[in-house]
């Protein structure tokens, strides 16, 4: 069983739109959950933070974190073509401990 | 202030040739890494590197060597590159530890990536 799993996609919505990404891992000693985005030919660029349960809100975007159900989720509230991408969840158990990421949920928000 | 520069974009290696890959930047950071992106697979650790003159293993070391000649350059090496090494290499850096980059308080920064075929 993979540590972090992510469904790929792809995930195609109107513009305006609220886009929900999801994330499911196994390991309950997770503690730090990030999400990055990734534009196509390009390198991951840190998106979202959190830790531990919760949510946290940027702007049109909320990290939402449900460690009873080992679940995380990023919401894109009234989306827009510039968030087409690929998002990339990724968690760790703390410090001196690897990142895992997940496989990302490539997006495209239609004008 | 470029960042995060690599070098090559692209490259096709044969089965056993040998080549190495150029990770460049200009913000001061001590930290670097490479890692390796593959469909399904998500991105991993290949090898890291805490400062000038030093080196350590990530989440899949083998067949790969790194060099920290000098601050802003870490370098990436195939000895005799197989075709599972085939994959998109990317480069990071942070200017603090990875372990701050797990607590919130930096982040790595990515460079554009290389895509490897090795046939």
């Amino acid at each position: 069983q993979k540590e972090v799993e992510q469904d790929p996609g792809p995930l195609s919505v109107p513009e305006g739109a609220i886009v929900s990404l999801n994330c499911t891992y196994s390991n309950s000693a997770f503690q730090y959950f990030m999400w990055y985005r990734q534009y196509s030919r390009k390198g991951p660029e840190l998106l979202m933070y959190t830790y531990s349960s919760g949510n946290k809100e940027d702007g049109r975007f909320t990290a939402q974190v449900d460690k009873s159900s080992k679940y995380i989720s990023l919401f894109i509230r009234d989306s827009q073509p510039s968030d087409s991408a690929t998002y990339l969840c990724a968690m760790s158990a703390g410090t001196g401990n690897q990142f895992y990421f997940g496989t990302g949920t490539s997006l495209t928000v239609i004008p | 202030n470029a960042g995060v520069t690599q070098t090559p974009k692209f490259r096709v290696l044969k089965t056993g040739q040998s080549m190495t890959l150029l990770c460049a930047q200009d913000m001061n950071h001590e930290y670097m890494y490479w890692y390796r992106q593959d469909p399904g697979m998500g991105l991993r650790l290949i090898h890291y590197s805490v400062g000038e003159g030093t080196t350590a293993k990530g989440e899949v070391p083998d067949g790969y060597n790194v060099s920290r000649l000098k601050k802003q350059n870490f370098l990436l090496g195939l000895e005799s590159a197989a075709p599972s090494q085939t994959s998109v290499y990317f480069c990071a850096s942070s200017y603090s530890s990875r372990e701050n980059t797990l607590l919130g308080t930096d982040t790595q920064y990515f460079g554009p990536g290389t895509r490897l075929t090795v046939l």
